[in-house]
């Protein structure tokens, strides 16, 4: 299957842990992204990379930390977990010339 | 600065209804813009986007400029379209630019 596929799809954590989500996309696209989906629904843009380039980024608690190995992953490290990370996060991905990006399942992250 | 709008959180129709999901943009420059789509328990998905002037499952959507609008229509709603929609514009460059989203419209279709 083409896609954008995340893991864990689920992640339940205690507050002040750390922990990665990974993203990898095989569908041959230069541009990855992190959105993040709070509890009512808002989707927001965190960060974005071009080939291995980290072109945006919101802002967003340097607790966060995304790491591009190659253009086809982009995984994102959160330390010191803190109750309002608590969200669906989104991986998603682009072409060059192309404005139309494909979405991750997502990943729902829980603090307690 | 830039901004998506989309005043209605829930909307609720019954099936064969008319549907309109409103959406209204604040951008300096000319938009791009594009309606994505959550069923439940799937990811989001694109289902239009204005450039390509196109119809999907009956959906349309046509950028008005003069009203800053996008609103997102379908003449008879079907009960598998009940779904979260969002309005979206790219700001940036097409290809690396972020999207900027509505807070989401959350369509109902009854029996």
């Amino acid at each position: 299957d083409t896609a954008v596929s995340q893991t864990p799809k689920y992640l339940v954590t205690q507050m002040g842990n750390d922990k990665s989500i990974k993203c990898e996309q095989n569908l041959g696209h230069d541009t990855m992204y992190w959105y993040k989906q709070d509890s009512k629904k808002f989707l927001k843009i965190m960060f974005s990379y071009n080939n291995k380039e980290l072109i945006i980024n919101e802002t967003v608690p340097n607790r966060f930390s995304p790491k591009s190995p190659d253009k086809a992953h982009l995984n994102l490290h959160i330390n010191s977990l803190e109750l309002g990370d608590s969200a669906v996060y989104f991986c998603a991905s682009s072409h060059n010339g192309e404005s139309r990006q494909f979405f991750g399942p997502g990943t729902r992250l829980t603090v307690l | 600065a830039q901004r998506v709008t989309q005043p209605e959180k829930l909307l609720s129709v019954f099936k064969g209804a008319p549907v309109e999901l409103k959406c209204n943009y604040s951008y300096s420059g000319s938009p791009e813009l594009f309606w994505y789509v959550q069923y439940s328990r799937q990811r989001l998905q694109l289902l239009l986007r204005h450039i390509s002037r196109e119809s999907i499952k009956g959906f349309t959507a046509d950028l008005n400029k003069g009203e800053t609008s996008f609103h997102l229509k379908k003449p008879f709603a079907q009960e598998e379209d009940s779904a979260m929609y969002y309005c979206a514009l790219i700001h940036g460059s097409s290809n690396t630019g972020k999207l900027i989203f509505g807070q989401g419209t959350t369509l109902q279709v009854k029996p």
